[in-house]
């Protein structure tokens, strides 16, 4: 069975400072990795994604992940932080080939003047 | 614009009451989910469908059933709404020809029981 452990529930910091969200992940099979984004009131929508290729990946707003096969980790980061990146965030994974995704139980990323 | 769209964001219902959850999407996806969302718990997952008629429990279905008639369309029904089914509700969609996993989400519903 697959599982998702989002090591911090919350996460300070101030703007412009840098930021890491940490996410591991177990599977005895091949996986596809994904961080998605909620902003207040709203669904969720997807961040950046590791299908298969180079392992760090990036979004079109500055974060980027890095998949650590031999560690299990999908780590978010982003090297300086804006108020508007405010939200919570949550690392999920799928099978390969598979229907469900297992979501982490999500970080709140605070980001304060 | 790709959409999943939920027909309802904010609800509030009382105890016993029968509770439809509606979600439409237009990107022609064969599967389609239903999410639960509670603070400190992510995302969990109550039923899922992969094409019409078709569906599967998911880690949560105690308490609900769906309905898939249409591709587009996947209902969430509460039978009996309790109060312990307060929370978020979430639909997403997944599908294509190089289906990832990738999901889309509607916006969410918000349901109240008292």
């Amino acid at each position: 069975a697959q599982s998702v452990t989002q090591l911090d529930s919350q996460v300070p910091v101030f703007e412009e400072a840098p930021v890491e969200l940490r996410c591991n992940y177990s599977s005895s099979v091949s996986v596809y990795l994904f961080w998605y984004v909620q902003y207040p009131n709203q669904g969720l929508q997807l961040l950046l994604k590791y299908l298969s290729g180079s392992t760090l990946v990036e979004s079109i707003n500055g974060f980027e992940a890095e998949f650590n096969k031999s560690q299990t980790s999908f780590h978010l980061r982003k090297p300086s932080v804006h108020i508007s990146d405010t939200a919570e965030y949550f690392c999920a994974v799928s099978e390969t080939g598979g229907f469900k995704t297992i979501f982490g139980a999500g970080t709140r990323l605070f980001v304060k003047a | 614009d790709v959409k999943v769209t939920q027909s309802s964001r904010y609800l509030v219902k009382r105890t016993g009451e029968k509770v439809f959850l509606e979600c439409v999407q237009d990107m022609d996806h064969e599967n389609m989910f239903w999410y639960r969302q509670d603070p400190g718990l992510g995302l969990r997952l109550i039923y899922f469908s992969y094409d019409v008629k078709m569906k599967e429990k998911g880690d949560i279905p105690e308490g609900y059933s769906v309905s898939r008639e249409k591709k587009e369309r996947f209902s969430l029904i509460l039978e009996s709404a309790s109060t312990n089914q307060t929370s978020m509700y979430l639909c997403a969609s997944s599908g294509g020809v190089r289906n990832t996993g990738e999901l889309f989400f509607g916006e969410g519903s918000r349901l109240t029981v008292l």
